[in-house]
């Protein structure tokens, strides 16, 4: 079956923009968690759906957001882009909330220039 | 808060040898998942192993064994008959758990492993 799946695998924005990035989670899966990986700060965790509700978030400005759709697929935004967004974008998905099983898909890498 | 550390930022092994990678982490929870990720370049993360920690015995999936010392919080993944595809970042990660849920995970900076033929 299908894996997670991130679109667009790259993209580059100018500063003050705003940009939408896509998960499809393998099917069945109905938790999306996004984190965002950058060389300075590591790995950090953004937020987390379960059947369309936030879940659990993470220590970021209100500038990042995310939905969850009823086919689970996620979307997360970020506005008024700034230089230190850029960063390599990764979903993660799991059966449910809680599954300690977690499959990354390949990320969405974000250059804001 | 939980905190993880890898303190080696960087290793290389001959094929075929065998290489420890070392994780510490920190924490005041007693129930939670202990992770080593595998991020080649391919930039997909791969789960390579996970371990409980209630449970006692070592978690081991075929090549790759862990090495969890519970009181001294230390969490180390060796790799077996080291192979040119396992050169990659590898994570180590903890994640709390509770009944019906759990936590994100919390990653540790990384160690980039190359396996040299």
């Amino acid at each position: 079956k299908a894996g997670v799946t991130q679109t667009p695998r790259y993209l580059i924005k100018t500063r003050g923009q705003q940009v939408t990035l896509s998960c499809s989670p393998i099917s069945g899966h109905r938790s999306v968690s996004w984190y965002q990986q950058t060389p300075g700060q590591g790995l950090q965790f953004l937020f987390e759906y379960f059947s369309e509700t936030q879940r659990n978030k993470g220590n970021f400005p209100g500038r990042f957001s995310g939905r969850q759709f009823s086919n689970s697929r996620s979307e997360m935004n970020v506005s008024t882009l700034e230089l230190g967004d850029s960063a390599l974008y990764l979903c993660a998905s799991s059966l449910y909330t809680g599954n300690t099983e977690a499959f990354f898909g390949q990320g969405t890498r974000l250059t804001v220039v | 808060a939980q905190t993880v550390t890898q303190s080696q930022p960087e290793m290389s092994v001959q094929e075929a040898e065998t290489v420890t990678l070392s994780c510490t982490y920190d924490t005041s929870e007693n129930n939670y998942y202990l992770f080593w990720y595998k991020q080649p370049p391919s930039r997909q993360m791969i789960l390579v192993i996970r371990q409980e920690a209630y449970k006692q015995q070592n978690a081991t999936e075929n090549r790759f064994s862990v090495n969890f010392q519970k009181a001294a919080k230390s969490f180390s993944l060796k790799i077996s008959d080291s192979q040119l595809g396992d050169t990659a970042m590898y994570f180590c990660a903890f994640m709390r758990t509770f009944q019906g849920g759990s936590e994100k995970l919390v990653f540790g900076k990384g160690m980039k492993l190359t396996v040299n033929p």
